[in-house]
């Protein structure tokens, strides 16, 4: 089993619509737990981090839900500049050190 | 942007060679990590180092190796190039004991191994 798991996509949206994306992990000892956004040949860059009760920014909202090792990214009112990959990236800081563990990644259309 | 660069932008190789790419942290980073990301797939840790020394390593043979300088920056050299090698080589640099634990993406080095 994967350690990050996504649906893989592609969602193909309109604009203005609302989309959501899960994900699943499978350390229960993981402590961080992020969204990246990367676009089409570019470096992943942090959207959000994902706390434990819920936050959101504009648009954005994330969800933690520990119990059932679960994250999730909720887009409204999609833009096409929305049209990305998003990674769902946790980071069990074990070890003594940082490493994220990413997914595969879920890609997103928004069309006119 | 986030202040990390990386060279070379892109890099052909064949099979068998070495390289070496470069990473420079952002300012007031201590803190640098590798990643490879094949295509289609995300990102998969290599190694981290901190304070020169390497403090943390996914699950690569030892032909990925690494360096870090005094001023922070960073080396990913790979030994005896596979085709399965091409990848997009992503380096971040973070600041240890910092706030959190976020990460910031360089642009990346685009490997291709014939």
């Amino acid at each position: 089993r994967k350690e990050v798991e996504q649906d893989p996509g592609p969602f193909n949206v309109p604009e203005g619509a609302t989309v959501a994306f899960n994900c699943t992990y499978s350390n229960s000892a993981s402590q961080s737990f992020f969204w990246y956004r990367q676009d089409c040949r570019k470096e992943p860059k942090l959207l959000m981090s994902v706390y434990s009760s819920g936050n959101e920014d504009g648009r954005f909202t994330a969800q933690l839900n520990r119990a059932s090792q679960y994250i999730s990214l909720l887009i409204r009112d999609s833009k096409l500049s929305d049209s990305a990959t998003y990674l769902c990236v946790v980071n069990p800081l074990s070890g003594g050190y940082n490493k994220l563990i990413f997914g595969a990644g879920t890609r997103l259309a928004v069309h006119p | 942007e986030t202040g990390v660069t990386q060279s070379p932008t892109h890099l052909i190789k064949t099979r068998g060679q070495q390289v070496t790419l470069r990473c420079s942290s952002q300012s007031g980073h201590n803190t640098v990590s590798w990643y490879q990301q094949a295509l289609g797939q995300g990102p998969q840790f290599i190694f981290q180092y901190y304070r020169e020394e390497e403090n943390g390593r996914g699950n690569f043979p030892p032909r990925f190796s690494g360096l870090q300088f005094p001023n922070y920056s960073s080396e990913l050299n790979v030994n005896a190039l596979e085709l399965d090698d091409s990848a997009l080589y992503l380096c971040a640099s973070s600041l240890a004991g910092g706030p959190i634990d976020t990460q910031y993406f360089g642009p990346g080095t685009r490997l291709t191994v014939l």
